[in-house]
């Protein structure tokens, strides 16, 4: 079983639709987890941390489930600039500060 | 803003050749990581760094080696490149429990 499971999409949104990913992480623990953006051919870039109570940044919201071991990520009123993969991140903190990525999974927002 | 620098964006080398990429980080950041990005695959780790002089190996170590000689830099040699290394190769620095900030990645070919 791979330590971060993601659903690789694509997801085929148009513009102003709300859209959810979920992530599954093996690890219980995993104490630090973060939602990253990438652009096509880009290096990937923190979006958010996600904390116990969930938290919220503008039109994103992330949540943690840690009885299910599942995190996710939610986006209000999509943009076309929303288009990208999303990355979840645990930290597989087994003594040290070891980044675990998911393969990602794939945004498309269409007019 | 975190700056993580990566001394080449592409790269062509010989198989066999030994390769070194370079990484800096100017946020006093003890944690840094080397990546490789491949279509399909994801992010997978292949060594980091917690401290000066102190290395762990990621999930993919084999062929690679790394340097931390100071805290800012963080340094992945091919020991000796071979085609199968041919990837996207992304370095990146954290501080403490928090996310990581990447470098603009080394696109490597090997011939």
């Amino acid at each position: 079983r791979k330590e971060v499971e993601q659903d690789p999409g694509p997801f085929n949104v148009p513009e102003g639709a709300t859209v959810a990913f979920n992530c599954t992480y093996s690890n219980s623990a995993s104490q630090s987890f973060f939602w990253y953006r990438q652009d096509c051919r880009k290096e990937p870039k923190l979006l958010m941390s996600v904390y116990s109570s969930g938290n919220e940044d503008g039109r994103f919201t992330a949540q943690l489930n840690r009885a299910s071991q599942y995190i996710s990520l939610l986006i209000r009123d999509s943009k076309l600039s929303d288009s990208a993969t999303y990355l979840c991140v645990v930290n597989d903190f087994g003594g040290y500060n070891k980044l675990i990525f998911g393969a990602g999974t794939r945004l498309a927002v269409h007019p | 803003d975190v700056k993580v620098t990566q001394s080449s964006r592409y790269l062509v080398k010989r198989t066999g050749e030994k390769v070194f990429l370079e990484c800096v980080q100017d946020m006093d950041h003890e944690n840094m990581f080397w990546y490789r990005q491949d279509p399909g695959l994801g992010l997978r780790l292949i060594y980091f760094s917690y401290d000066v002089k102190m290395k762990e190996k990621g999930d993919i170590p084999e062929g690679y080696s790394v340097s931390r000689e100071k805290k800012e830099r963080f340094s992945l040699i091919l020991e000796s490149a071979s085609t199968n290394q041919t990837s996207m190769y992304l370095c990146a620095s954290s501080l403490s429990a928090q996310g990581a900030f990447f470098g603009q990645g080394t696109r490597l070919t090997v011939v």
